[in-house]
């Protein structure tokens, strides 16, 4: 069965740390991929996607994600993360081989020190 | 304004009763999907639907059941056969299958 994994579930940083949360998958077929994040008492935002093209995607706030294939892995990254940044963060793929069903991971929670 | 819409946001029913939860979009997406939040399980998929009058099941679909009649609404009843129905659940929609998905606000569902 496909899945979606998310290797940290808790991460606590320093401002000005650097962030990389771990995302695999574990179907083929052709994939898109996308970060969620979900900040205290708000909905889910989309933080950024990777369809096609260039592995390495931009999204907002800073944000930048790399899909390697080889890996199956999507793993989100920010250079320097701000006490605005806590929250949770859930990896999210699709596949056609999956009917186009959106499976997410199980999330993580960042928490960022003043 | 254009966007998901869940209701209510809390819901308290009792146990042995089906509750209803409701989703409107007024994107004119054609996908939409359930999903049921846990602390530390993420978001699992309950059903999804890509069109009108169909529909699929996710991966905890028991005790659930869900109508696409019209494209803007999706509604899911969550029936007396589920074995743990409180939870806070999330309705999404995309313009198809494979898009990014948009998240309505939630309803949290206590059953005493």
């Amino acid at each position: 069965a496909q899945s979606v994994s998310q290797h940290n579930h808790h991460v606590i940083l320093s401002e000005a740390a650097s962030l990389e949360l771990g995302c695999n998958y574990s179907y083929g077929g052709t994939v898109n991929l996308f970060w969620y994040v979900q900040y205290p008492g708000q909905h889910l935002q989309l933080l950024l996607k990777y369809f096609s093209g260039d592995p390495l995607v931009k999204g907002i706030k800073g944000f930048e994600a790399e899909f390697i294939k080889s890996k199956f892995s999507f793993n989100l990254r920010k250079p320097s993360v701000q006490w605005s940044d806590t929250a949770e963060y859930f990896c999210a793929v699709n596949s056609n081989n999956a009917g186009n069903m959106l499976t997410f991971g199980g999330g993580t929670r960042l928490m960022v020190k003043p | 304004d254009g966007g998901i819409t869940q209701s209510p946001k809390y819901l308290f029913r009792k146990e042995g009763q089906n509750v209803t939860l409701s989703c409107e979009q007024n994107l004119n997406h054609d996908a939409m999907y359930w999903y049921r939040q846990d602390p530390g399980q993420g978001l699992r998929l309950i059903y999804y639907s890509q069109i009108v009058n169909d529909f699929q099941k996710g991966d905890i679909a028991e005790g659930y059941s869900v109508s696409r009649e019209k494209k803007e609404s999706f509604p899911l009843t969550v029936t007396s056969a589920q074995k743990n129905p409180t939870a806070f659940y999330l309705c999404a929609s995309a313009p198809g299958g494979g898009t990014e998905a948009f998240f309505g606000q939630g309803t949290r569902l206590t059953v005493v």
